[in-house]
């Protein structure tokens, strides 16, 4: 079956301006997690969503969200850029059982640069 | 507070050697670890979860919460093996298995 589908994979921004990612999961999959990774701070959580709602959230600034669709597609927004934003996010999805976690999979993530 | 720390930002061995990738942890209350590896040019992918106890291309990590570490070892190290690797942690119960906490990363060189 097809992996977990990032889109666009490069994307250059001018700081100020916003820009939208988009995560489409494995099928079946009905969650979603965001992750951004950096040489400096490493992989990060930012957020879940789960059922098209918002179940987890990472320390980040309110200029990051994200949301949901009904067919578990996410997508990922980032306000009012700035330089320090620039990273690779990475998507996420698994099935997630109620009390084991079952295996994430990861997408091939949006490299995204703040000028 | 919920962390994972990686020590080795680099390990380096020959082909053949024993491996040992460390990672210790901390959090407040029971979790689930895992270590995930990156190829290069390759998805970070799952490796093994202290859950299901397995060895997986020869790698096996025992959870010692005693010592709250879930160190990753391989008796003889392969040149496949070069890639980067990740100690995660994710809480249980279904409010939290979403989330992953991850360690720095530490690179594994297998020279020939």
């Amino acid at each position: 079956k097809a992996g977990v589908t990032q889109t666009p994979r490069y994307l250059i921004k001018t700081r100020g301006q916003q820009v939208t990612l988009s995560c489409s999961p494995i099928s079946g999959h009905r969650s979603v997690s965001w992750y951004q990774q950096t040489p400096g701070q490493g992989l990060q959580f930012l957020f879940e969503y789960f059922s098209e709602t918002q179940r987890n959230k990472g320390n980040f600034p309110g200029r990051f969200s994200g949301r949901q669709f009904s067919n578990s597609r996410s997508e990922m927004n980032v306000s009012t850029l700035e330089l320090g934003d620039s990273a690779l996010y990475l998507c996420a999805s698994s099935t997630i059982g109620t009390v084991v976690k079952t295996e994430a999979f990861f997408g091939q993530g949006t490299r995204l640069t703040v000028v | 507070a919920q962390r994972v720390t990686q020590p080795e930002k680099l390990l380096s061995v020959f082909k053949g050697a024993p491996v040992e990738l460390k990672c210790n942890y901390s959090y407040s209350g029971s979790p689930e670890l895992f270590w995930y590896v990156q190829y290069s040019r390759q998805r970070l992918q799952l490796l093994l979860r202290h859950i299901s106890r397995e060895s997986i291309k020869g790698f096996t990590a025992d959870l010692n919460k005693g010592e709250t570490s879930f160190h990753l070892k391989k008796p003889f190290a392969q040149e496949e093996d070069s890639a980067m690797y990740y100690c995660a942690l994710s809480g249980r119960g279904s409010s939290n298995t979403g989330k992953l906490i991850f360690g720095q990363g530490t690179t594994l060189q297998v020279k020939p």
